[in-house]
């Protein structure tokens, strides 16, 4: 069975640091792309970065590109989201999302989520 | 960056009726798309993907369909555990984006 477990979420000051993580099971980590999906309350679903099988490919919204860092260690089936320079705007519930394949961008498994709060 | 329109943002309906979402892009992504369904409190369920194929386990009375700029799910005969709120997304570039959302709701 395919598992997502986030965490790392919490209240944090605007202007901090915040490293989210997800652990991955039941599937071969290192054959699929992972992503961050982020959903502000009461607001629709944004994507915030993926990360290729390989690392090869890396790609960020906007919205978090020069702040955010995604990352992956494939011998620990882990997915990171290191978030610098938080904002007021970045908070959200953030998903971790497996991808249907190497660098597709459909996302078939997601996570219960992590609660990530911005305020001071 | 590629722009998804979705309409209606709500839709008010009965057990059984036929129900269609529409979803638009700001330009072709070709059949590189996606329909999600989102419960309260509950992750997002991947239902479609290219347009049109079915994810493994979803029931049949969902379909997409579409290509370009213009795509449509269908629920043929909604079901009560069906009110939820369904997202579109484009993967045919990055960054990837999703659809404003359309809730529908017990009429």
């Amino acid at each position: 069975e395919v598992q997502l477990v986030e965490s790392g979420g919490g209240l944090v000051q605007p202007g901090r640091s915040l490293r989210l993580s997800c652990a991955a099971s039941g599937f071969t980590f290192d054959d699929y792309a992972m992503h961050w999906v982020r959903q502000a309350p009461g607001k629709g679903l944004e994507w915030v970065s993926g990360i290729s099988w390989n690392r090869g490919s890396i790609a960020y919204a906007d919205s978090v590109k020069g702040r955010f860092t995604i990352s992956r260690d494939n011998a620990k089936n882990s997915l990171y989201l290191q978030m610098n320079s938080l904002r007021a705007e970045d908070t959200a519930l953030y998903y971790c999302a497996k991808d249907i394949g190497k660098w597709l961008g459909v996302f078939d498994y997601w996570g219960q989520g992590t609660l990530v709060t911005v305020s001071s | 960056d590629i722009q998804m329109t979705q309409s209606p943002s709500t839709l008010s309906a009965s057990v059984g009726d036929r129900v269609t979402i529409t979803c638009r892009a700001s330009q072709s992504i070709s059949s590189w798309l996606a329909w999600y369904q989102e419960k309260p409190g509950k992750a997002p369920k991947l239902l479609i993907y290219k347009a049109s194929s079915l994810e493994s386990g979803v029931p049949s009375r969902f379909s997409g369909s579409g290509s370009g700029t213009e795509f449509t799910l269908t629920i043929s005969s909604l079901q009560p555990e069906d009110f939820a709120t369904f997202y579109c997304q484009q993967y045919n570039s990055y960054p990837l984006t999703f659809g404003g959302g359309t809730k529908v709701e017990i009429k």
